[in-house]
C-alpha cells in the first residue's frame, strides 16, 4: 500500500538557519508529490509540486525539495527560514490516474525560534 | 476571496445527531473531494467526485454521505453523529486530478 512517512514530528531551529524537512514515500510506480503547509486554524496550501522533469522543483516563499526516485524522497528545504514560518508542513502523494486521492504523511511542526 | 467555501467553520454537535458540512467551490474545478483530519493522524481522503460522480470513497461508514447539487458543490451529509466523528473536515477542489486547492476546513465537535 502507498504511505508517506514524515520522520520528524518536530522540528525546531532558529530564524535565518537552513532547513530541511524530510519525506519518504512508499509507490513503486512515479508518484506526483506535494508539499502542503498549514498554519494555524487555517487549511492547506500548496507549497511546491513535482510532477516530472527537473527533480528540483521551486515553491513559494524561498521553498524547494528534490525528488530522489533511488531513494523514494522528496525532502523540503529553505536556505533561510523566517519566524513566520513557523507552521506544520504535509508532504502528500497522488498516484499516478487515480481518483484524485492524496495520501499524507503527518506532518513536521515547524518552529522557528527569534 | 475565498475560492473555497466551507460552512460553518466551527460546529458542535450531540451524539446521534445529523450534520451537514456545506462546501462550494468557485475555481470551476470539475472534481471535489473531501479529507478528514483528526488528532494524531494524517489527512485522510474519504471521497472524490468528477463532474458529479463519485469516483471514489474510502469511507468505511455509511453514516458519511457526499451530496452533490451542483457542479461546484460537494456537502458532507453524517448521521447517527458519534465523538470519534469528531476532527476538522476539508474540502478540496481539483482540475483532472491535479494542482489540489483546499478549503479552511470546518471543525466538527460531537459531544
Amino acid at each position: 500500500a502507498q504511505s508517506v512517512t514524515q520522520p520528524d514530528a518536530r522540528v525546531t531551529v532558529s530564524e535565518g538557519a537552513s532547513l530541511q524537512l524530510r519525506c519518504k514515500y512508499s509507490y513503486s510506480g512515479t508518484p506526483y508529490l506535494f508539499w502542503y503547509v498549514q498554519y494555524p486554524r487555517q487549511g492547506l496550501q500548496l507549497l511546491l509540486k513535482y510532477y516530472s522533469g527537473d527533480p528540483v522543483v521551486q515553491g513559494v516563499n524561498g521553498f524547494e525539495a528534490e525528488f530522489i526516485k533511488s531513494n523514494s524522497s522528496f525532502h523540503l528545504r529553505k536556505a533561510s527560514v523566517h519566524w513566520s514560518d513557523s507552521a506544520v508542513y504535509f508532504c502528500a502523494v497522488s498516484i499516478t490516474g487515480n481518483t484524485g486521492k492524496l495520501i499524507f504523511g503527518l506532518g513536521t511542526t515547524l518552529q522557528v525560534q527569534p | 476571496d475565498p475560492k473555497i467555501i466551507q460552512k460553518p467553520k466551527y460546529l458542535v454537535a450531540v451524539t446521534g445527531s445529523e450534520k451537514i458540512l456545506i462546501c462550494e467551490q468557485y475555481l470551476g474545478h470539475n472534481a471535489m473531494y473531501w479529507y478528514r483530519q483528526s488528532a494524531k493522524k494524517p489527512l485522510e481522503f474519504m471521497f472524490s467526485y468528477s463532474y458529479q460522480k463519485l469516483m471514489d470513497n474510502q469511507t468505511a461508514s455509511s453514516r458519511f454521505q457526499p451530496q452533490s447539487s451542483k457542479k461546484n458543490h460537494l456537502d458532507l451529509q453524517i448521521t447517527a453523529l458519534k465523538p470519534d466523528d469528531s476532527a476538522t473536515y476539508f474540502c478540496a477542489s481539483s482540475w483532472d486530478n491535479s494542482d489540489y486547492t483546499f478549503g479552511s476546513g470546518t471543525r466538527l465537535l460531537v459531544i
